[in-house]
């Protein structure tokens, strides 16, 4: 059963410090999403890959944020320096190019206190 | 700039019920739309793509439809079930496959 696996689940961390996700797509699939979910925003795309290429950050605050897929099989995801308004879900979906279905990974719940 | 809005925000029916869940768009441009499931916690599940050249697409007790020129699609639940209770999701799909997502609707279903 192929699946979309991120970690870690929970992260609980001080303003300040550095928070790194990871998420690993389904094998074989060219596109690599980030996504983040808050009560008040809800979900909002954050950065999209294809074929490991970032092509699309235009949702991501540049100054903390970055996103890196080093191979295919690993996306990452950095806040550094974290803030408490960076407390959200952090979802990763992957997908095929031309096919517009993407699978979401369970997510990362981020608290920064 | 699309913008999704899902109504009502939040619904509540007794079992066996069918009930009518709506998402409108501001932009028709779209290439298709796509209903999700989220659970508690959990991520998200893909229920129902509609292609921006159907009118709709069915999936056992769930169909749903798409007017693209009045920007709005529905999710029909037939023979609501407790099982079904869950946030409910649209989303348009646009170029390079960027999703925007509605608020969603969160639903209960009383036994």
């Amino acid at each position: 059963d192929a699946r979309v696996t991120q970690t870690p689940r929970h992260k609980v961390t001080e303003m300040g410090q550095e928070v790194t996700m990871r998420c690993q797509p389904i094998l074989g699939h060219n596109t690599v999403f980030w996504y983040r979910q808050t009560m008040m925003q809800g979900l909002e795309l954050l950065a999209y890959f294809r074929n490991r290429a970032p092509l699309d950050d235009s949702g991501m605050p540049k100054d903390r944020f970055s996103a890196e897929m080093p191979d295919a099989t690993l996306a990452t995801l950095k806040i550094q320096p974290s803030e408490p308004r960076d407390s959200a879900v952090y979802f990763c979906a992957s997908g095929l190019v031309g096919v517009y279905e993407q699978y979401f990974g369970p997510g990362t719940r981020l608290t920064v206190t | 700039k699309q913008e999704v809005t899902q109504i009502p925000a939040a619904l509540s029916v007794p079992e066996g019920e069918n009930l009518v869940l709506n998402c409108s768009f501001t932009d028709s441009a779209i290439y298709n739309l796509q209903w999700f499931r989220q659970d508690p916690g959990k991520g998200l599940t893909s229920l129902l793509l509609i292609q921006s050249s159907q009118r709709e697409q069915t999936s056992g007790r769930l169909n749903a439809s798409l007017d693209k020129s009045s920007g709005r699609s529905t999710l029909y639940i037939a023979a609501s079930q407790p099982g079904d209770s869950a946030t409910y999701l649209c989303a348009v799909i646009q170029g390079a496959q960027k999703l925007v997502f509605g608020q969603g609707t969160r639903l209960t279903i009383n036994p």
